[in-house]
């Protein structure tokens, strides 16, 4: 069965440096997305990426926050300079046609 | 902007127990969806619900998009160890292009052998 992966699995990173998760959708899914979940809480919506442009973005992601599909199978979310809040799972996420949502494994990042 | 209420926010119950929870809300939402959560892991899709009043099972899970679009819940049927994780409800509310979700706070449930 087709499903979403994501790397690294862990990503440690020292305040102020830049980070760059990946996730490889699937195959014929159009839509995509990043959310993130801060231990022991929700998961939150921070962009939706469509036909190679952003759809919707939430308050979270600010200036400090990128996404890019720089091929036909890989989409990244960057980071410029982390915060210690940046600290969380991220999990990519994507979707075809539907509304059904799958999502990947998650990128565990710890900022110190 | 929108808030997902889901309770309870933890179970305890026996293997074999039946289990509900619920998630309403203020605002309509078009869609509801249903994911189940292990440690360390991402979300996994259960169900999906489109339209009002629809009624919708996956095996032992059954799951009911309300007739006002505010509110969905979730029963496990003859509950079994393998069903401990945190289940979480996510509503969707789009426009013209593919909505966001938006995620209750979750039931984590623990399930006695």
């Amino acid at each position: 069965e087709p499903e979403v992966t994501q790397t690294p699995s862990h990503q440690v990173t020292q305040m102020g440096q830049e980070v760059i998760l990946r996730c490889v959708p699937i195959s014929n899914h159009l839509y995509f997305y990043w959310y993130r979940q801060i231990l022991g809480q929700k998961v939150e919506f921070l962009v939706s990426f469509y036909n190679n442009e952003i759809s919707e973005k939430s308050e979270i992601f600010d200036d400090q926050f990128s996404v890019e599909r720089p091929d036909g199978s890989n989409f990244t979310l960057k980071i410029r300079s982390t915060k210690l809040e940046d600290s969380a799972m991220y999990f990519c996420a994507s979707s075809d046609l539907t509304d059904e949502q799958y999502f990947g494994p998650g990128t565990r990042l710890t900022v110190t | 902007g929108q808030q997902l209420n889901q309770s309870p926010q933890s179970m305890f119950i026996q293997e074999g127990e039946d289990v509900s929870m619920n998630c309403t809300s203020s605002s309509i939402f078009n869609t509801w969806l249903w994911y189940k959560q292990d440690p360390g892991e991402g979300p996994v899709l259960l169900i999906a619900l489109y339209k009002a009043g629809e009624l919708t099972s996956n095996g032992r899970l059954t799951a009911q998009f309300g007739i006002t679009r505010k509110d969905s819940f979730l029963n496990i049927s003859a509950s079994i160890p393998s069903d401990v994780g945190i289940y979480f409800c996510a509503g969707q509310n789009y426009g013209g292009s593919q909505g966001n979700l938006i995620f209750g706070k979750g039931t984590k449930l623990s399930v006695k052998p």
